[in-house]
């Protein structure tokens, strides 16, 4: 059974930052990983898509790494801003199913 | 498109009372979910259709609950009897391949 974790838990800085955000799961079978973001309240806006046969996606300040056989994908966020404050999630899609698998997720602050 | 849509936003009900909240998925897309969100439980699977069958269903959480898919472009998850455990955000998504949100109903069960 795929288990998908996130690491840390939460994450305070200051704005202009670059920061990494870590997902990693334990069943390397998979289809895709995809990023998402979650503002208070508000439903889940997908950040980037990365295929099982690419190594990293990127958009605008985002860049998304894929590292299947450790199990990892880390979510690189450049020159933060106060506007980034938002929960990321991963989610791990199997090759055997339709369905995602979803890590807890990271609570992000950027400070002004 | 219009993305995935969801309704009613908001939903506040008495226990004892059913509850049925409707998603139109994306067009296009090939699978349809349903989540369910709290504080303490975080983002949960209830169920998820494959070309309208539902493949998994494991995450419902008890008889109470059930889902439809009558048609590609349509679903309905009930609760009957509803209880005030049941408050949550619920959410729906599609996917053909990238996986996009609704923006949730938030149910509250006095």
């Amino acid at each position: 059974k795929q288990e998908v974790t996130q690491i840390p838990a939460a994450l305070s800085v200051p704005e202009g930052e670059n920061l990494v955000l870590n997902c990693s799961f334990t069943d390397s079978a998979i289809y895709n990983l995809q990023w998402f973001r979650q503002d208070p309240g508000k439903g889940l806006t997908s950040l980037l898509l990365i295929q099982s046969s690419q190594r990293e996606q990127t958009s605008g300040r985002l860049n998304a790494s894929l590292d299947k056989s450790s199990g990892r994908s880390t979510l690189y966020i450049a020159a933060s801003q106060p506007g980034d404050s938002a929960t990321y999630l991963c989610a791990v899609k199997g090759n055997y199913g339709q369905n995602f698998v979803f890590g807890p997720g990271t609570r992000l602050s950027v400070l002004p | 498109d219009a993305g995935v849509i969801q309704s009613p936003r908001h939903e506040v009900t008495e226990m004892g009372q059913e509850v049925t909240l409707r998603c139109k998925p994306i067009s296009g897309h090939n699978s349809l979910f349903w989540y369910r969100q709290t504080m303490m439980r975080g983002l949960e699977l209830l169920i998820y259709f494959n070309n309208n069958v539902p493949i998994d269903d494991s995450g419902m959480p008890e008889d109470r609950f059930s889902a439809k898919m009558p048609n590609a472009s349509f679903s309905t998850l009930k609760i009957q009897p509803s209880e005030p455990r049941d408050s949550a955000v619920y959410f729906c998504a599609s996917s053909s391949n990238e996986q996009f949100f609704g923006p949730g109903t938030r149910l509250t069960v006095l």
